[in-house]
């Protein structure tokens, strides 16, 4: 089945950069999604199509795709960053069968 | 806005089915394409399956033996049946739209840019 890595955790300091990678196990790569998450909340979509930004998300949100490993970048990090982080795509069949990643929790030290 | 609400039992009795409904309120059910998502207790997202407005179905291969989406266009609902539940069916189930693109036809997009928030769903006798 197809799988999306994530690391389980990332911490930083206010104002540093978090970077959140999700490496996928088999070509070709899908678009990929990412999702906040803050407890007891539902998903927030955040980047979609690998780089693109949904309207009344921060700037200093952004996404980036290399190879079959796709990264969201949170520049200048504030504390209200500090949730989970779900990457999302499609399984490389063309089955629209949906894949979420591990998940990250973000820690705002 | 458009926005989205899980309701039904939250109490399911193992063995039994597990039935959920989602209402858009706000906006139409048309032209879209409508997913259930769920989440057991501090663990991860799994994609359960979607609906098209027209009816078509598409499941995740894990659960597609046990699973039924169906919609309701007049009542703008799509609903969720999981048989022959156990206590690993335990979760939090949302909701979730999923924009359409057309060209000739309409395809998912295949992201969910609206959630609802979602319905903790316990399986125990």
């Amino acid at each position: 089945s197809y799988e999306l890595t994530q690391p389980p955790s990332v911490s930083v300091s206010p104002g540093q950069t978090a970077r959140i990678t999700c490496s996928a196990d088999a070509l070709p790569k899908q678009y990929a999604y990412w999702y906040q998450q803050k407890p007891g909340q539902a998903p927030v979509l955040v980047i979609y199509k690998d780089s693109e930004r949904p309207s009344g998300i921060p700037e200093r949100f952004s996404g980036s795709s290399s190879g079959t490993t796709v990264t969201l970048t949170i520049s200048g990090v504030q504390a209200e960053d500090e949730a989970d982080y779900y990457c999302q795509s499609a399984d490389s069949s063309g089955t629209y069968h949906y894949v979420f990643g591990t998940g990250t929790k973000v820690t705002v030290l | 806005q458009v926005q989205l609400q899980e309701s039904g039992p939250g109490l399911v009795k193992p063995s039994e089915t597990l039935s959920l409904t989602c209402t858009v309120s706000g906006g139409s059910i048309s032209s879209y394409y409508w997913s259930w998502i769920r989440q057991p207790p501090g663990k991860g997202l799994e994609w359960i399956g979607y609906i098209y407005y027209s009816g078509s179905t598409n499941y995740n291969p894990s659960l597609k033996s046990r699973v039924t989406i169906s919609v309701d266009t007049s009542k703008n609902q799509f609903s969720l049946k999981l048989s022959s539940v156990t206590a690993a069916d335990t979760a939090v189930y949302y909701c979730a739209r999923d924009p359409a693109y057309c060209g000739g036809d309409c395809y998912p997009s295949g992201y969910f840019d609206l959630w609802g928030r979602g319905t903790l769903v316990t399986v125990s006798s």
